[in-house]
């Protein structure tokens, strides 16, 4: 199984340019992620879905969107780059009833974004 | 709110010696789950462990063991005879049941050294 992949592995993006960053996963998981990873600063949510068709807002939405239109995919768009949004970005997929718990969350392989 | 805490924001020892990393963690519901995750210099995230806020037992799995205090809101990972294969951030995070997305620490990056 390949779990969870991101495309591309690394970008650079000028100012004001967009872009979507890919996430695919194979493990027919319910809830999908995307994190941002700042040097020093750990992981942090920007986006999570429970399922097709449902999104929500985690805790650094700004300058970003999502779809997810089917089960597999959870693209990010990020459609005016900024400067502070050169991190890693990493995309996760889990398996949760929502009220049976939290399983682990399986992370793709990142994607190491620059914005000049 | 959630909130995990890992104060120890690097941390160096030399091969063989034990090492703990530290994990605090703050949740208003009686029910959650706790990670540690492993991120090595390669850049991805390994999952290691998984545990709900009912099971306080202590956990063993090779060199690395696991201590869960309710009583402290501490969650502690040992490393028994570190390699220097251990060398990288390993992180705490910290799930709610109704919010299963994870809130994780900054971090502790550790080295060992041979």
């Amino acid at each position: 199984n390949a779990g969870v992949t991101q495309t591309p592995k690394f970008r650079i993006l000028k100012i004001g340019q967009s872009m979507t960053l890919q996430c695919t996963q194979d493990m027919n998981h319910n809830y999908m992620y995307w994190y941002r990873q700042d040097p020093g600063m750990g992981l942090k949510l920007i986006y999570y879905s429970v399922g097709a068709g449902i999104t929500d807002k985690g805790e650094v939405p700004n300058g970003y969107n999502v779809s997810r239109s089917t089960t597999e995919d959870f693209p990010l768009r990020l459609e005016l780059a900024a400067p502070s949004q050169t991190s890693v970005y990493f995309c996760a997929s889990s398996y949760s009833t929502g009220t049976s718990g939290t399983y682990e969350q399986y992370f793709g392989p990142g994607t190491r974004l620059t914005v000049t | 709110a959630q909130k995990v805490t890992q104060a120890q924001t690097e941390i160096s020892v030399v091969e063989k010696e034990d090492v703990t990393l530290d994990c605090v963690y703050e949740t208003r519901d009686t029910t959650y789950y706790l990670f540690w995750y492993k991120q090595p210099p390669s850049g991805e995230l390994v999952f290691l462990i998984r545990r709900n806020s009912f099971d306080e037992q202590n956990e063993i799995s090779g060199r690395y063991s696991w201590n869960f205090q309710k009583s402290t809101s501490s969650f502690n990972f040992t490393i028994t005879a570190s390699q220097v294969v251990d060398s990288a951030v390993y992180f705490c995070a910290l799930s709610e049941v109704r919010n299963t997305p994870l809130v994780f620490g900054k971090g502790t990056r550790l080295s060992v050294i041979a």
